[in-house]
């Protein structure tokens, strides 16, 4: 069955220093890969998605990148967080072209002092 | 103009009983994917059902059904005999094109079972 795993559960980290979360998938092969992020009692902004090793599409220009180094590896970067870069981080995989859901891993919770 | 519309922020039902949560959709596009999800307060999305465009029976898995309305476009959720562990929130969500790489999702409506 397929998995998806998402680290770390909790980071805490200073204005100005770098990010760095990883999302990982099993089970599948040539997922479309996804970040978002959830402020506190919103709902999800999608972030970055992505269809192939190196293909990143980006839907919000801020200072986050992501980049996909290997097929069902995911990873979400900052050079420099700022404090309106709090919040949850949520990773997901769908199956490409199939009308299926999108799965979740359990998220990050990021919190920027 | 929003992908997918959730009109109630918050919704309380009692214990044992059914509620519909509302959802509304916009989209030209003829064949679509419909989703809902439950948010638990620990934070991880949990996929509950699927209705696709073409799809002439509404979906439904254990006490999850999907009221498809498609000339209203309209995908609301209903959960029957409510328990406790129900109380989260939960997102409706479209992907275009059936197999669309984007998928829109709500703002939400957190539901609270009251015992």
């Amino acid at each position: 069955s397929q998995t998806i795993h998402q680290w770390p559960a909790t980071l805490v980290q200073p204005v100005g220093s770098p990010l760095s979360l990883e999302c990982t998938v099993e089970g599948t092969s040539n997922p479309n890969l996804y970040w978002y992020r959830q402020a506190a009692g919103r709902g999800l902004q999608l972030l970055f998605y992505s269809v192939g090793i190196g293909q990143i599409s980006s839907e919000v220009p801020q200072n986050l990148s992501a980049s996909r180094p290997q097929d069902r590896q995911f990873i979400l970067s900052s050079k420099k967080l700022l404090l309106s870069d709090s919040g949850f981080y949520l990773c997901a995989w769908t199956v490409r072209g199939a009308p299926q859901p999108q799965h979740f891993g359990d998220g990050t919770r990021l919190s920027i002092l | 103009a929003q992908k997918i519309t959730q009109t109630q922020p918050g919704m309380f039902v009692q214990e044992k009983e059914a509620v519909t949560l509302d959802c509304t959709y916009d989209t030209s596009d003829p064949s679509y994917g419909l989703f809902w999800y439950k948010q638990p307060s620990s934070g991880e999305m949990i996929f509950l059902i699927y209705q696709g465009s073409y799809d002439q029976q509404n979906a439904t898995e254990g006490r999850y059904s999907l009221n498809f309305q498609k000339a209203r476009k309209s995908a609301n959720l209903v959960i029957s005999a409510s328990q406790l562990g129900d109380s989260a929130m939960y997102f409706c969500a479209m992907r275009e094109g059936l197999t669309g790489n984007q998928f829109y999702f709500g703002t939400g409506t957190s539901l609270t079972v009251i015992p």
